[in-house]
């Protein structure tokens, strides 16, 4: 199946700093990007919908000062959790639509980035 | 509406039987669902999925089944084994991958 990279997978860093994650599709065109974020024992919220070229979609109640999505390419997608919190803290998950199998439409996971903001 | 952070439940079965995972869902213009495994510290990996004009769908050792009627979508594993130990989550969408939101999620224990 299709592979979606999400990197890093394990952050560490100072309140008040900022986290970059990227998220690439490495064997397909991604027009559509998904970013998730999970709380430990609990499920994955949506956060935003990633379009390739425009401004991203953000689920209510998400900031998108505060968690800037870019998409500026077909296989690329990065979150970035601006002046991070302790409250941040949380597993991030992309995900990727990989469109081109028409009825095989598909939707691909990236292994995730656990960010703990100190 | 969207699924709410709570905590998850957890199935536990013995090795060799089947097990029954339920989920509800909330939006009845829904007409794409799927199922998904998560193993600890990864991203979920999908299983099967199943378009609203089914009421069934079959895979390997997998079966989902879909009651519009109730809002309600099981997945079925015959024969669990301990790789199948995950937690497992529905997902529904309409239009396609437009908009996936997940459900609560269960945790499947499988007894050796």
């Amino acid at each position: 199946g299709a592979v979606v990279s999400q990197h890093p997978s394990r952050v560490i860093c100072k309140s008040g700093t900022s986290v970059k994650i990227e998220c690439r599709s490495l064997d397909f065109q991604a027009t559509t990007m998904f970013w998730y974020r999970q709380f430990p024992k609990q499920s994955l919220m949506l956060m935003a919908t990633s379009n390739e070229g425009s401004k991203a979609t953000y689920e209510q109640g998400v900031e998108k000062d505060k968690f800037l999505i870019n998409h500026a390419s077909l296989t690329l997608s990065t979150l970035t959790v601006t002046s991070a919190h302790p409250e941040d803290s949380s597993f991030y998950i992309c995900s990727a639509r990989d469109a081109s199998g028409g009825t095989n439409e598909k939707l691909f996971f990236g292994s995730g980035t656990q960010l703990s903001v100190l | 509406g969207e699924s709410v952070g709570l905590h998850l439940p957890t199935l536990s079965v013995q090795e060799g039987d089947n097990s029954i995972i339920n989920c509800a869902y909330s939006n009845s213009a829904s007409d794409y669902f799927i199922w998904y495994k998560q193993e600890s510290g990864k991203g979920p990996q999908f299983i099967i999925d199943i378009r609203s004009n089914m009421d069934k769908r079959q895979g390997q050792r997998v079966t989902v089944l879909l009651n519009k009627t109730v809002k309600h979508l099981s997945l079925q594993i015959a024969a669990t084994q301990p790789g199948d130990s995950a937690v497992y989550f529905c997902a529904e969408s309409s239009g396609g991958y437009q908009k996936v939101t997940f459900g609560i999620g269960t945790k499947l224990q499988v007894i050796p």
